[in-house]
């Protein structure tokens, strides 16, 4: 079955710059979608179609895809983007919807 | 307001069965492809599976995990969503969510246990 990867893990101090990457054969083909957890919450979405950011969420998300990889950029790292983050993608048939394992973002 | 509103879940024994609801309110459920998504405590985040408008067809499709087991289905006239849950294991404890997906619509989830 389709699987997309994600790092477990990416750590930066606030003010730098996170790049979370999500890789899948098929992206080069699907877009990629990234949603945010906190802990206790619901999933929120911050990147939709690689690179489009919903209105509510800040200009330092940003999101990019290239080849097979598609990547979630946090630029200047805020205390409070710490959270999980998951892309999510459908297989190149579009019958399945496959989230990536996630990815856990401190920032201290 | 928008809500998605889930309810059903409980504890169950393995091999049992349930049904989870989600009623919806202030959108266009009629239009919408929905699914639940589910995660296990202290993991990630799982799609389980969807079911499209009836407009776009209607049909389903389902997370390998669960194909086979769990139906999805819909009654536009209550704006409900369903999730029949049938031969549950210890692996299917899980808060399962009902959502849009896109536009960025959730409910607040139902924890399902099962356990002996």
């Amino acid at each position: 079955s389709y699987e997309l990867t994600q790092p477990p893990s990416v750590s930066v101090s606030p003010g730098q710059t996170a790049r979370i990457t999500c890789s899948g054969d098929a992206l080069p083909k699907k877009y990629a979608y990234w949603y945010q957890q906190k802990s206790g919450q619901a999933p929120v979405l911050v990147i939709y179609e690689d690179s489009k950011r919903p209105s509510k969420i800040p200009e330092r998300f940003s999101g990019s895809s290239s080849g097979t990889m598609a990547t979630l950029t946090i630029s200047g790292a805020q205390v409070e983007d710490e959270a999980d983050y998951y892309c999510y993608s459908t297989d190149s048939s579009d019958n399945q919807v496959v989230f990536g394992g996630g990815t856990k973002l401190t920032v201290l | 307001e928008v809500q998605l509103v889930e309810s059903g879940g409980g504890l169950v024994k393995p091999g049992g069965s349930l049904r989870l609801s989600c009623a919806v309110s202030g959108f266009t459920f009629t239009d919408a492809w929905m699914s639940w998504v589910r995660q296990a405590p202290g993991k990630g985040l799982e799609w389980v599976g969807r079911i499209k408008s009836k407009t776009d067809g209607g049909t389903t499709d389902y997370a390998a995990p669960v194909k086979g087991r769990f139906t999805i289905s819909r009654d536009d006239s209550k704006d409900t969503l369903y999730l029949q849950m049938n031969s549950l294991t210890t692996e299917d404890t899980a808060v399962y969510y009902c959502t849009t997906l896109l536009p960025d619509l959730w409910g607040r989830g139902t924890l399902v246990t099962v356990s002996s």
